[in-house]
């Protein structure tokens, strides 16, 4: 077990810009969630997964952010057109099925400038 | 809707006792959580309360009160290490995934 990893650690880009983020979970892990936190608040929930399948997305993702997670394995978060207001970490999440454990792993920090 | 509210700030010094309150509101209710997450780290799991009572772990210790709608994060015998956020968490109305509190930061002082 070698807890949820996620890449990369920090990304700067121009606001217009597209980027990419990966995360790899623990592989018995069947959910896997993308979290979105800015400095002084608590992790708010963009999207999951449960296997290959992306069950729910929140309010907070706009038609900029898109997610997949081919083969229930690794997931992908994606923002096109970046914007300032997107500068935050971006949080990858996996559990079990039914238990409410989530490992997190060590996110990802995004500054638009 | 689901709401969490917990204080913003809570100072002690080592070895004292401090309680992290947690209230909540949800439509449909599967437990509280805790966890902790220091500066620059990734929130890490704590507790987990299906059914009322006190839960124990070392030095940490979880209640809930599902009639209350409320729960505390019990720290003992503090040392400087727990300095950290704690985000008390509820799972959301179609149970899918966790709903945190915007967190408490907790400073640990000798």
């Amino acid at each position: 077990d070698t807890g949820v990893s996620q890449n990369p650690r920090h990304k700067i880009t121009k606001r217009g810009q597209n980027v990419t983020f990966r995360c790899d979970p623990i592989s018995e892990h069947n959910r896997l969630y993308w979290y979105r936190q800015t400095l002084g608040q608590g992790p708010e929930f963009l999207t999951y997964f449960q296997n290959e399948a992306q069950l729910e997305k929140s309010r907070l993702l706009s038609d900029r952010f898109s997610a997949e997670r081919p083969k229930g394995s690794f997931s992908t978060l994606e923002i096109q057109r970046t914007e300032q207001g997107d500068s935050a970490m971006y949080l990858c999440a996996s559990s079990l099925e039914g238990l409410w454990r989530y490992t997190f792993g060590s996110g990802t920090r995004l500054t638009v400038v | 809707g689901q709401s969490l509210e917990q204080p913003s700030e809570v100072t002690a010094v080592e070895g004292a006792i401090v309680q992290i309150n947690c209230t909540y509101q949800t439509s449909g209710f599967y437990g509280l959580s805790w966890y902790q997450q220091h500066d620059g780290g990734a929130p890490t799991f704590l507790s987990y309360n299906g059914l009322d009572g006190l839960e124990e772990t070392g030095r940490f210790s979880s209640f809930l009160s599902r009639s209350d709608s409320y729960g505390y994060l019990l720290l003992q015998e503090l040392q400087m290490k727990d300095s950290a956020s704690y985000f008390c968490a509820v799972p959301n109305q179609a149970g899918t995934a966790l709903i945190f509190g915007k967190g408490t930061t907790l400073s640990v002082s000798s």
